[in-house]
């Protein structure tokens, strides 16, 4: 099974301030047959089910605002919040859709510093 | 808009068994994966099976096979979840979600079970 480790376990920004999270895979989530990443990044507020923000390592979904980015390739990988906003606060996973079974990390809780 | 609504959850007492529906509307379900994730109180998530588009192939997590059970009927547009042999460890907000492959798209909001005597 591939494991994701989330690091760190929570995270306290200033609004405004960039935040920044990683998620290491145990095995390569790259697929050498299109050269896509099978992961992705979701926003839990608490109450709420997840939200997809990150398909692929790096691309966007539809509506999710700019500030969110995401990078890296293989096994390492970072979510970026460029300007953190109160609505921000939630935990955030990373997954992995490469293998089964599928697999989560174990989330990085964001908050108002 | 996608939306899953999911039901059946419940109270069930160990060894019993349960059986979660979801019902999905604003997509073409028989062109999509579909899963079951779950979340116990207070943790994170964890994917528990999925089901491909016509139903030829599934898959589960270890701690779940041979209890769990997922299945699909396209002509209703609905998901299910057999559960037997539950455990207290199965108690859990379970989360019906749909997707392109295996990447999850969209979810609903969950149903509760809880596994207790």
């Amino acid at each position: 099974d591939i494991v994701l480790t989330q690091s760190p376990d929570s995270l306290a920004v200033s609004l405004g301030e960039r935040a920044t999270f990683n998620c290491k895979s145990s095995q390569t989530v790259l697929s050498s047959r299109d050269n896509k990443n099978y992961l992705g990044w979701y926003q839990q507020k608490p109450g709420q089910p997840p939200k997809l923000l990150i398909s692929w390592a790096s691309t966007r979904e539809s509506g999710v605002p700019d500030r969110f980015s995401g990078s890296g390739s293989g096994t390492d990988f970072t979510l970026t919040i460029s300007s953190l906003q109160a609505e921000d606060v939630a935990v955030y996973y990373c997954q992995q859709y490469h293998s089964s079974p599928l697999t989560f990390g174990g989330g990085t809780e964001v908050e108002i510093k | 808009e996608v939306q899953l609504l999911e039901s059946g959850g419940g109270l069930v007492q160990p060894g019993g068994s349960l059986r979660l529906s979801c019902a999905a509307s604003g997509l073409t379900f028989s062109s999509y994966w579909m899963n079951w994730v779950r979340q116990a109180p207070g943790k994170g998530l964890e994917w528990v099976a999925n089901i491909k588009q016509d139903g030829s192939e599934k898959n589960y997590v270890d701690s779940v096979k041979g209890r769990f059970t997922i299945s699909r009927d396209n002509t209703k547009n609905s998901l299910y979840l057999q559960m037997n042999s539950l455990r207290a460890e199965d108690t859990a907000v379970y989360y019906c979600a749909s997707g392109g492959g295996w990447r999850i798209e969209d979810w609903g909001q969950g149903t509760l079970v809880t596994v207790s005597s």
